[in-house]
């Protein structure tokens, strides 16, 4: 099956600092990437979806200028967090399609903000 | 939007039992996805099966799209077995939609 990687897999930051995120498709080009959110023992929530070389198209509620999305290439789609305070902290997932409709997941990045 | 309902929400079984897991959903779709979350956070795809029938090893899937659901098969269960089962939906041009998922315990 598709691999997609996330690095990093966990990370702390301090209050006020901004963090990026990277996903990557190791073995397919992915024309469409995703950001999920996830909370302790919820379900995924999808904050944005991203094309390769367009604007990323957020989810109601979700930040733009908080939450940059950048999916530079066909491989690699990055997540900032900006300004980042403790209620950011949570479990960020992203996911890549490829010519399919089906969708494969990074392995996460569990995020602290201290 | 779609509306994806998953049940039980929480399972406990004995090792070497066997379980089925429901998803319904609210409209037609032309994706749905079963996945495992491990206790690590990796979300394992099972299956792609937006209709018919699917096996792989202990786990089959079936989807009667005709009638808005799925069930996710899971024979002889293993303690390696326990995470959240997920079904996700989607259709055409909209991002997956994921059900509260099933949280599934294996005990010795």
């Amino acid at each position: 099956g598709a691999v997609v990687s996330q690095h990093p897999s966990r990370v702390i930051c301090k209050s006020g600092t901004s963090v990026k995120i990277e996903c990557r498709s190791l073995d397919f080009q992915a024309t469409t990437m995703f950001w999920y959110r996830q909370f302790p023992k919820q379900s995924l929530m999808l904050m944005a979806t991203s094309n390769e070389g367009s604007k990323a198209t957020y989810e109601q509620g979700v930040e733009k200028d908080k939450f940059l999305i950048n999916h530079a290439s066909l491989t690699l789609s990055t997540l900032t967090v900006t300004s980042a305070h403790p209620e950011d902290s949570s479990f960020y997932i992203c996911s890549a399609r490829g010519d399919s409709y089906e969708q494969y997941f990074g392995p996460g990045t569990r995020l602290t903000v201290t | 939007g779609i509306q994806v309902e998953q049940s039980p929400p929480d399972l406990i079984l004995q090792e070497g039992a066997n379980s089925t897991l429901r998803c319904n959903f609210s409209d037609s779709v032309n994706n749905l996805q079963w996945f495992h979350q491990n206790p690590w956070g990796q979300l394992i795809n099972l299956f792609y099966i937006p209709s018919g029938t699917k096996q792989n090893g202990r786990l089959s899937a079936t989807t009667v799209a005709t009638e808005r659901y799925s069930l996710l098969y899971i024979s002889s269960s293993q303690t390696t077995d326990s995470g959240v089962y997920f079904c996700a939906v989607k259709k055409s041009n909209t991002p997956l939609v994921f059900g509260k998922g099933t949280r599934l315990s294996v005990i010795a």
